[in-house]
């Protein structure tokens, strides 16, 4: 069965500290991965999406083919960055959005 | 632009009745989906379409109709509300998803809080 998990549901660090948020999959084939983020009182938006390998606000996502994951990660938590995350695979026309993470970063 | 627009915000209805929830796009895409967003479940997609004629299901599409007729609109109907269907439904649109989702950024709706008693 197609899945995606993300472990967490809760996630605190300090402002400043490095935050990873887990995202793990298994889906035949090569789905393509996403991360899509809900700020408090803002609709979800895409973050990033790995085939561009890019870094916003300051973050990346690292596909491991091999352990299928794509963990979010980012070197210095801003409090702005508290926030719900989601992982999100995509294939066949469809994307599978994982449960979420509740992200918090205390000042 | 307005982009993704739904209605209504808030919504109560009693077991066995049936609603219709709305969304609309201003952004000529072709793609379109709902999702029901439970606690502890993450996003769940119920039915995406394609392009205006063309609808699939998604995940969870049991009670749930869906239909597109023009580009700009793809209402949702509850045939027979349940409790179960208690949530929160989003609606997202893409330019297009049809061979690749990755630089076709889904733009979503502002949500409708449902609760079936």
């Amino acid at each position: 069965a197609q899945r995606v998990t993300q472990p967490e549901k809760l996630l605190s660090v300090f402002k400043g500290a490095p935050v990873e948020l887990k995202c793990n999959y298994s889906y035949s084939g090569s789905p393509e991965l996403f991360w899509y983020v809900q700020y408090s009182r803002q609709r979800l938006q895409l973050l990033l999406r790995h085939i561009s390998r890019e870094s916003i606000k300051g973050f990346t996502a690292d596909l491991n083919k091999g352990e299928t994951s794509f963990h979010l990660k980012k070197p210095f938590a801003q409090e702005e960055d508290s926030a719900m995350y989601y992982c999100a695979p995509y294939t066949g026309n469809q994307f599978y959005f994982g449960t979420g993470t509740s992200l918090t970063v205390i000042p | 632009n307005a982009g993704v627009t739904q209605t209504p915000k808030f919504q109560v209805l009693k077991t066995g009745q049936s609603m219709t929830l709305q969304c609309a796009q201003d952004m000529n895409h072709e793609y379109m989906s709902w999702y029901r967003q439970d606690p502890g479940m993450g996003l769940r997609l119920i039915h995406y379409s394609v392009g205006a004629g063309i609808t699939d299901q998604g995940e969870v599409p049991n009670g749930y109709n869906v239909s597109r007729s023009t580009t700009e609109d793809f209402p949702l109907r509850l045939l027979s509300a349940a409790p179960s269907q208690t949530s929160v439904y989003f609606c997202a649109s893409s330019y297009s998803l049809r061979f690749s989702a990755t630089y076709n950024e889904q733009f979503f709706g502002p949500g409708t809080r449902l609760t079936v008693l």
